[in-house]
């Protein structure tokens, strides 16, 4: 199918564990996005990238590494996930000025 | 930097107009976005503006005021289901990423 989607859609995990939030996109849009949305607030970007192998810090890029090796994966890993991280994350893709959007992959830290 | 702000909330009754501002403060951009966001679900794209001026597509219409450094979201005959949050954004020119406003609730009562 094509559009964006997210794995897994929900996940929790203890603090200290490594976890890795992946997303796929079919439409080869160059730009892809990773931001998290903590409850009842908006959306702060964590990392982007520009094109496979290009990749750059957003606001909030401390605890989170990325990699893009092919144009179509954008995945995001968790070091040492703490509860800080607790949060809903959104992936996105760009070819122009819209966004698309990631159904959501909802983590909770215990 | 880009900063962009917009009321925290607004209500409105069924069948009303609501207008949501968005000020923002950046030096030069692509153009102003608009995107939906229901509660537990994911952003989807409104409208886009390039150019000052009113852009209409359907109930919603975005308005851009470059030399105002202002833009809105007009909904007309509001709906139940326009309760939702909504967020403005720009995409800086020096930048391959956009700037997110903190975001709008709209409360449609009946």
């Amino acid at each position: 199918d094509a559009g964006i989607t997210q794995s897994p859609r929900y996940k929790i995990t203890e603090t200290g564990r490594q976890v890795t939030l992946m997303c796929h996109q079919t439409w080869s849009h160059s730009y892809m996005f990773w931001y998290r949305q903590d409850l009842g607030h908006g959306l702060r970007l964590i990392y982007y990238s520009a094109a496979a192998d290009i990749t750059d810090k957003g606001e909030v890029p401390d605890g989170y590494v990325v990699s893009r090796s092919k144009t179509e994966n954008f995945p995001l890993t968790l070091e040492s996930a703490t509860r800080s991280q607790t949060s809903v994350y959104f992936c996105a893709s760009s070819d122009q000025y819209e966004q698309y959007f990631g159904p959501g992959t909802r983590l909770t830290v215990t | 930097g880009q900063s962009l702000e917009q009321p925290s909330e607004v209500t409105a009754v069924e069948g009303a107009i609501v207008q949501i501002n968005c000020t923002y403060q950046t030096s030069g951009f692509y153009g102003l976005s608009w995107y939906q966001q229901h509660d537990g679900g994911a952003p989807t794209f409104l409208s886009y503006n390039a150019l000052d001026g009113l852009e209409e597509t359907g109930r919603f219409s975005s308005f851009l005021s470059r030399s105002d450094s202002y833009g809105y979201l007009l909904l007309q005959e509001l709906q139940m289901k326009d309760s939702a949050s909504y967020f403005c954004a720009v995409r800086p020119f020096n930048a391959g990423k956009s700037t997110f406003g903190d975001g709008t609730t709209l409360t449609v009562k009946p």
